[in-house]
Formats: C-alpha cells, sequence, structure tokens
C-alpha cells in the first residue's frame, strides 16, 4: 500500500498569505495524484488532477506541482474562503489511498 | 446538473447489515467507474471500494474484504455498498464519487451517515 504523507498537519495563515502544503508518497506515483478541498460539514471537492492540471471551476490562485514521491499544493494568496483541510490522494496503486490532510486555518 | 445522491444510512447494531444506495444524474452513469470513500468522525478519508463502469471489476479496502459488497444498477443509474458484519470502526459518513476517465474523481455526493452502536 502506497501511504501518503502530508505536512504540515496544521497551516495557520492570515488572508492574502501564501499556502503551501506538501504531500509525500511512500513509492512512486507518477503523476496520478490529486488534491481535494473540505470544508466542515461538506463533501470533498476536486481541486487538482494529475499533480499539477486545476479542476474545472478552480482559481488560478490553486497550483500543484511534482512529480513521481514528491508534490506541492500551492495558495499563492489565500481568501477567507479557502481556509479548510485539505487531502492528497494517489490513484497510481490498488488500494487508492489518501494522505492525512492538512488544515489551512486562520491565524 | 451532474448530482450523486446517497442514502439508505442509519444507525445499526454491531454485527448488523445495512445498503447504501447513491442515486446519480446529470450524466452517463453506464460509461463511469464509482467509488465509495468513507470518513470517520473528526478524521480523514478512507477509500472503500470502487466498481468498473459495467460492474465486471471490483476493488476492496483491506479494511472492508469480504464484509462490504459494492454493486450497481445501470438500468437505474444507482450505485449500491451492501455493508455486512458491522463494526463500530464503520461508524462513518459514506460518500459516492464519479471517476472520469482520466482516474480521479470529478463528483462527490454529500454522504449518508452509518453509526455502528448497540
Amino acid at each position: 500500500e502506497i501511504v501518503l504523507t502530508q505536512s504540515p498537519a496544521t497551516l495557520s495563515l492570515s488572508p492574502g498569505e501564501r499556502a503551501t502544503l506538501s504531500c509525500r508518497a511512500s513509492q512512486s506515483v507518477s503523476s496520478s495524484l490529486d488534491w481535494y478541498q473540505q470544508k466542515p460539514g461538506q463533501a470533498p471537492r476536486l481541486l487538482i488532477y494529475d499533480a499539477s492540471n486545476r479542476a474545472t471551476g478552480i482559481p488560478a490562485r490553486f497550483s500543484g506541482s511534482g512529480s513521481g514521491t514528491d508534490f506541492t499544493l500551492t495558495i499563492s494568496s489565500l481568501e477567507p474562503e479557502d481556509f479548510a483541510v485539505f487531502y492528497c490522494q494517489q490513484r497510481s496503486n490498488w488500494p487508492l489511498t489518501f494522505g492525512g490532510g492538512t488544515k489551512v486555518e486562520i491565524k | 446538473e451532474v448530482q450523486l445522491l446517497e442514502s439508505g444510512g442509519d444507525l445499526v447494531q454491531p454485527g448488523g447489515s445495512l445498503r447504501l444506495s447513491c442515486a446519480a444524474s446529470g450524466f452517463t452513469f453506464d460509461k463511469c467507474a464509482m467509488r465509495w470513500v468513507r470518513q470517520a468522525p473528526g478524521e480523514g478519508l478512507e477509500w472503500v471500494s470502487a466498481i468498473s463502469a459495467g460492474g465486471g471489476t471490483t476493488h476492496y479496502a483491506d479494511s472492508v474484504k469480504g464484509r462490504f459488497t459494492i454493486s450497481r444498477d445501470n438500468s437505474k443509474n444507482t450505485l449500491y455498498l451492501q455493508m455486512s458484519s458491522l463494526r463500530a470502526e464503520d461508524t462513518a459518513i459514506y460518500y459516492c464519487a464519479k471517476r472520469d476517465s482520466s482516474g480521479y474523481m470529478d463528483v462527490w455526493g454529500k454522504g449518508t451517515t452509518v453509526t455502528v452502536s448497540s
């Protein structure tokens, strides 16, 4: 099973600041990695697919990078609605696995 | 509008059974693979099961293998998850999700809550 380790667990930032979230895989997943955002009481929402492609309707301030085992989700300038929990997920191998999540909270 | 609507969640005793449903609309259901993902209270996301578009191929997380069965009725645009021998650790919100042809989960339902407790 591929283990995804997200860091940090919590990121405390102010609106307008840059957020950098990390996801590290225990073995290569090539570019088969996606990022999801989840707000309290809501279902997850796809943000980034194939490591670096924004999903439909996702603002340009969200970007993804990486391949192999190291991936990054960057939010260039945090908007109030961006504070949430973010998960990475690999679909390179069965079983599908998620990272433990990074909570981006208002400082 | 593409939509997924889960139902069937309930309070059930340990060892009991439950069947979840996921009604799909707004897309060609029989062309899309589907997944179930769950989230225990206060915890992260856990993939549970997956099924191919035609239903002939299925996958399960080790934590549910042998106890849960995923299936679909393409004539009814509905996905199912039959859950048996339920345990307290199966308590969670269960989401169904549509798999895009490229592999990512692009549409999610709002979830249905399963509570396993005596």
